[in-house]
């Protein structure tokens, strides 16, 4: 049972670039949310969603895109990668008959 | 605004010493509170909720909504308890928001 899976785990991008990260969950969960981890600053939502093609904005979503095609994947996009976007990006999702998150192991992502 | 606020960036006790972490939350309504840890090298984990009032590997944790606070509590540290720990509110939606975390050391 591999609960959440993100992928890939390491990336460097350089300033402009693009990339996704991918995140699986074999769990049958309908919610799904995209984390990025800072120092000092825990972990803020960038975007989540509630179902099947359905997203929504979370705290700091600015720069990031996101889509929900299928219900076990949640993909984030960044079309123009900034240095600010450096940071560890975590994917979580939870039933709807509670409020536990279950977490991937996070991609670490450095914009040079 | 919700809010969860975690004081302390770095908690430093010696083995066997009483340790507690310290989590106040910013809410209007019903929270449903939760504590998170993340070991070295693992992934973030539900460690416990307020709902189940149960305690997890030592660790209790009281809401206290007088206080607006959820402080997380273990009698007598051991060393594999150095990790990093989040408190993280529910609001009743979709979403949870999570404190700046604190990150426990445990000292031989």
């Amino acid at each position: 049972n591999a609960g959440v899976t993100q992928t890939p785990k390491f990336r460097v991008l350089k300033t402009g670039q693009s990339m996704t990260l991918l995140c699986a969950q074999d769990m049958n969960h309908e919610y799904m949310y995209w984390y990025r981890q800072d120092p000092g600053m825990g972990l803020r939502l960038i975007h989540y969603s509630v179902g099947e093609g359905t997203t929504a904005k979370g705290e700091v979503p600015d720069g990031y895109n996101v889509s929900r095609l299928k219900k076990q994947n949640f993909l984030l996009g960044l079309e123009s990668a900034a240095p600010s976007q450096t940071s560890v990006y975590f994917c979580a999702s939870r039933g709807t008959g509670t409020g536990e998150l279950f977490f991937g192991e996070g991609s670490r992502l450095t914009v040079l | 605004a919700q809010r969860v606020t975690q004081p302390e960036k770095l908690l430093s006790v010696f083995k066997g010493a009483p340790v507690e972490l310290k989590c106040n939350y910013s809410y209007s309504g019903s929270p449903e509170l939760f504590w998170y840890v993340q070991y070295s090298r693992q992934r973030l984990q539900l460690l416990l909720r307020h709902i189940s009032r149960e305690s997890i590997k030592g660790f209790t944790a009281d809401l206290n909504k007088g206080e607006t606070s959820f402080h997380l509590k273990k009698p007598f540290a051991q060393e594999e308890d150095s990790a990093m720990y989040y408190c993280a509110l529910n609001t009743g939606g979709f979403k949870t928001i999570f404190g700046a975390g604190t990150r426990l050391f445990v000292k031989a």
